[in-house]
């Protein structure tokens, strides 16, 4: 069965300092891997995805995420935190069965400090 | 914005009652998705539909239901409802045809209160 992991409840970090956003997968096959973020009371809005190609994928408000094979990770990454990206950060696959669902992550709640 | 909306945006019901949450799909998406989260929780699966049919479906009970219509629109019903319903659920809509590498996109949510 397919299913990401997000080892951090919690991330703290200063703003203007790089972060970074921890997941690792397990799938059969090659990964459909996804970062959703989630801001107070509002729905999921997508952030990346990477389907194939190049393992430095980029995505809105200036985030990126690296795709590692060999270490089965997909960790979300910023240069410059900003106060605004405060927020839950969903990790998720794509399931390739008949539904093609998404199997989501239990979320890292993401704390940048002024 | 997604282009996926969902009514009602808050509601609270009593236990044993039904509810029926409303989304509208993003213009050409073909496919919706419903989810549950629970707080503190990640999004789960409820059920898929696809061309108005159930074509999958997570470990909810069948008291979970849902529509596809015509336009793509969609319904998720829930029948006695329990204390532990109490969740935002996500509607989610994509194009099914294009292959499983397609972004799916998310609503803002209904937040449901069971009491």
């Amino acid at each position: 069965a397919q299913s990401v992991a997000q080892p951090e409840d919690q991330v703290n970090v200063a703003e203007g300092n790089p972060l970074t956003v921890k997941c690792t997968y397990s799938v059969s096959g090659n990964p459909y891997l996804f970062w959703y973020v989630q801001y107070p009371n509002r729905g999921l809005q997508f952030l990346l995805k990477y389907i194939t190609g190049d393992n430095l994928v980029k995505g809105s408000y200036g985030f990126e995420a690296e795709f590692n094979k060999s270490q089965t990770s997909f960790h979300l990454k910023k240069p410059s935190a900003l106060v605004s990206d405060s927020a839950l950060y969903f990790c998720a696959v794509r399931d390739k069965g008949r539904d093609d669902k998404i199997i989501f992550g239990k979320g890292t709640r993401l704390h940048i400090l002024p | 914005e997604t282009g996926v909306t969902q009514s009602p945006t808050h509601l609270i019901k009593t236990r044993g009652q039904q509810v029926t949450l409303r989304c509208s799909s993003q213009s050409g998406h073909n496919t919706v998705s419903w989810y549950q989260q629970a707080l503190g929780q990640g999004p789960q699966f409820i059920f898929q539909y696809y061309r108005e049919e159930e074509n999958g479906r997570g470990n909810f009970p069948p008291r979970f239901s849902g529509l596809q219509f015509p336009n793509y629109s969609s319904e998720l019903n829930v029948n006695a409802l329990e204390l532990d319903d109490s969740a935002l659920y996500l509607c989610a809509s994509s194009v099914r045809d294009r292959g499983s590498g397609n972004t799916i996109y998310f609503g803002e949510g209904s937040w449901l209160t069971v009491v």
